[in-house]
């Protein structure tokens, strides 16, 4: 079955340090790769997207994720957090399940704190 | 915000009783998913409505199921309320049931069944 592992359930950093949050999805076909995040008392919102192309994406707020398909993998990263970011974290794969296209399969999610 | 827009936000029923959630999605989509979201869970798909019709499933039984009216708002029924469909209810609408779409949430009803 189609699923998506977050390596982290918990991550804690101060602000200005480094962000790397893993995502690995289980899935041998084309897959669309999705970050989204729901900051605190907030809708779930698109950061980034993967479709085709350059593996390496840029999204809004200065994450960016690279996509190994080797590794069958979709990290994301920030090179400076800042307390503002954060939020929960979820990768999403979106490859045809239940019978249909357009839908997501969500990982369990990491929650990001950032200390000031 | 993302134009999507679900009611109740919150809400508490008992055991047994059935409820009704409604969701009207972001304009000229006509894509409807709905999602449920355990405490500390990712989302998980429940059903996807498009024009109208259902378009996949996911691992959900029949006492859940839902309608989508011509105007692309949605509705999600859960019949025989069980303790465990506590959950945030999210519902996404995109412009087309594809691969390469990107899905916009609203903020969820918070369903708690006592």
């Amino acid at each position: 079955a189609q699923s998506v592992s977050q390596h982290n359930h918990h991550v804690i950093l101060s602000e200005a340090a480094s962000l790397e949050l893993g995502c690995n999805y289980s899935y041998g076909g084309t897959v669309n790769l999705f970050w989204y995040v729901q900051y605190p008392g907030q809708h779930l919102q698109l950061l980034l997207k993967y479709f085709s192309g350059d593996p390496l994406v840029k999204g809004i707020k200065g994450f960016e994720a690279e996509f190994i398909k080797s590794k069958f993998s979709f990290n994301l990263r920030k090179p400076s957090v800042q307390w503002s970011d954060t939020a929960e974290y979820f990768c999403a794969v979106n490859a045809g399940y239940g019978g249909s296209q357009g839908n997501l399969i969500f990982g369990k999610g990491t929650k990001l704190s950032v200390k000031p | 915000e993302t134009g999507v827009t679900q009611s109740p936000t919150h809400l508490i029923k008992t055991r047994g009783q059935q409820v009704t959630l409604r969701c009207s999605s972001q304009s000229g989509h006509n894509t409807v998913s709905w999602y449920q979201q355990a405490l500390g869970q990712g989302p998980q798909f429940i059903f996807q409505y498009y024009r109208e019709e259902e378009n996949g499933r996911g691992n959900f039984p029949p006492r859940f199921s839902g309608l989508q009216f011509p105007n692309y708002s949605s509705e999600l029924n859960v019949n025989a309320l069980e303790l465990d469909d506590s959950a945030l209810y999210l519902c996404a609408s995109s412009l087309a049931p594809a691969l390469n779409t990107e899905a916009f949430f609203g903020q969820g009803t918070r369903l708690t069944v006592v």
